[in-house]
């Protein structure tokens, strides 16, 4: 069992649609990330997180320590918004690598 | 203020050959970690450098694969005799500090072994 599942693995939505993905881990963490891959390979970073919700625009994200979840919400959604979206954590213990999920993939149609 | 810089973006070697990734960290940051993609799959930490110095490199495999962050220049990762699993796109990330500090990643190397 990987330590970080992403849910859905893939998500075709509309545009306008309010779109959310899910990550759960199983080990504890020092801090949790969202990337987004473009179709063309680059690779952003959105958010980190250690408690809490942060938003940016249309994006959200928020963890639950206790539970060990966390969701990406991205409001309104737009065609631009098709990637391939990574939730990463940092275990605990003082590594800073980085274990990654595998990958949610959205299609926003227009 | 330039981002984290990859090159080459694309590299095709043959089986046997050597391959030589470079990554320039954005300025001030001080941190690398170069990560592997394989085609199909998530990410994967491979190691993690400062300046001069491997932190943790608990994700290289035992044997060809090398990576340097020397006091002047790019950190550079180095695959000796590349088979073709060594298809892969590489990336490299930087930070400004350990702990809390964001990771910017760079655009990739595309990695083809023929």
């Amino acid at each position: 069992k990987n330590e970080v599942e992403q849910s859905p693995q893939n998500l075709t939505a509309q545009e306008g649609e309010f779109i959310t993905i899910n990550c759960s881990y199983s080990v504890g963490i020092s801090a949790l990330h969202w990337l987004q891959q473009h179709p063309g390979g680059g690779i952003v970073s959105l958010f980190m997180l250690s408690s809490g919700k942060k938003k940016h625009g249309r994006l959200i994200a928020t963890i639950n320590i206790q539970e060990k979840h966390s969701s990406l919400h991205i409001t309104a959604s737009h065609p631009r918004d098709s990637a391939v979206y990574i939730c990463a954590v940092r275990p605990q213990g003082g590594s800073e690598k980085l274990v990654f999920g595998k990958g949610t993939k959205l299609t926003v149609n227009p | 203020n330039a981002g984290v810089m990859q090159n080459p973006r694309h590299l095709v070697r043959r089986r046997g050959q050597e391959a030589r990734l470079r990554c320039s960290p954005m300025k001030g940051h001080s941190h690398v970690y170069w990560y592997r993609q394989l085609p199909e799959e998530g990410l994967k930490f491979m190691v993690y450098l400062q300046k001069e110095n491997i932190i943790d490199e608990s994700g290289m495999p035992k044997e060809r694969f090398s990576a340097e962050f020397p006091k002047e220049g790019p950190s550079i990762l180095r695959i000796q005799q590349v088979v073709r699993g060594d298809s892969a796109a590489y990336f490299c990330a930087s930070s400004p500090r350990s702990g809390f500090g964001t990771q910017y990643f760079g655009p990739g190397t595309r990695l083809l072994v023929l």
